[in-house]
């Protein structure tokens, strides 16, 4: 079947620590997508990627690193210049060569600062 | 960028009417609308390309207003199943995408 494959879906984190946070696609998406979710708020984009090695600031993204290597893949980091990274982060992807179409989204991770 | 929903939470009985509000300050290329519960992802309801569209499937239904800077999701006779948090997601360009804050929507028996 085809989705979006996000991992972990539990992680916790020391304070000054680096976390890397997996997005896999096998819908044939060029266009990738990463938000942060507060309890209790919306959605806020981070980074996006419309093409292989390529990506976009979103609204949020100081404290954040991604790459684009392959077309599938869609890795967040967070680094630990993002002061307050506990949340629910949420990989999306969608086909921009049809237009307006379908957002596809992965079952989230919790990142949890200890 | 992000479009502003309202309300911001409601409170509903079993077979009551709701509607929901998204507004963005630009014309939009599309609407998406989602309904999300908790701790998991945002699931899709419809899209909306069209101004003057309207669309719906069972007793869910959106429109997009001529402009296309402004959409409703309107649910008809709750059920308990309609509670979570429903989201309006914008494309202002065709490319980029952003989501409301959110409406919650608590089903009471």
């Amino acid at each position: 079947d085809g989705g979006i494959t996000q991992s972990p879906k539990y992680l916790f984190r020391k304070e000054g620590q680096n976390v890397t946070l997996s997005c896999e696609q096998n819908l044939n998406h060029d266009a990738m997508y990463w938000y942060r979710q507060d309890p209790g708020q919306g959605l806020r984009l981070i980074y996006y990627s419309q093409i292989v090695n390529d990506f976009q600031k979103g609204d949020i993204a100081e404290g954040y690193s991604v790459s684009r290597e392959k077309k599938e893949s869609f890795p967040l980091t967070v680094t630990s210049a993002q002061k307050n990274p506990t949340a629910f982060y949420l990989c999306a992807s969608t086909d921009l060569e049809r237009g307006g179409n379908t957002i596809y989204f992965g079952e989230g991770s919790w990142l949890t600062v200890v | 960028q992000q479009p502003v929903q309202s309300p911001q939470a409601v409170i509903l009985r079993e077979g009551e009417d709701a509607v929901i509000n998204c507004s963005s300050s630009k014309a939009l290329y599309s609407v998406h609308w989602y309904r999300q519960k908790h701790g998991e992802a945002p699931v899709f309801l419809m899209i909306l390309l069209k101004g003057g569209e309207q669309k719906g499937h069972d007793k869910i239904s959106a429109s997009f207003n001529e402009k296309k800077q402004q959409s409703s999701l309107y649910l008809t006779a709750s059920q308990l199943s309609y509670s979570g948090t429903y989201f309006c997601g914008t494309d202002p360009s065709g490319n980029q995408f952003y989501f409301g804050t959110g409406t919650s929507l608590t089903v009471i028996p």
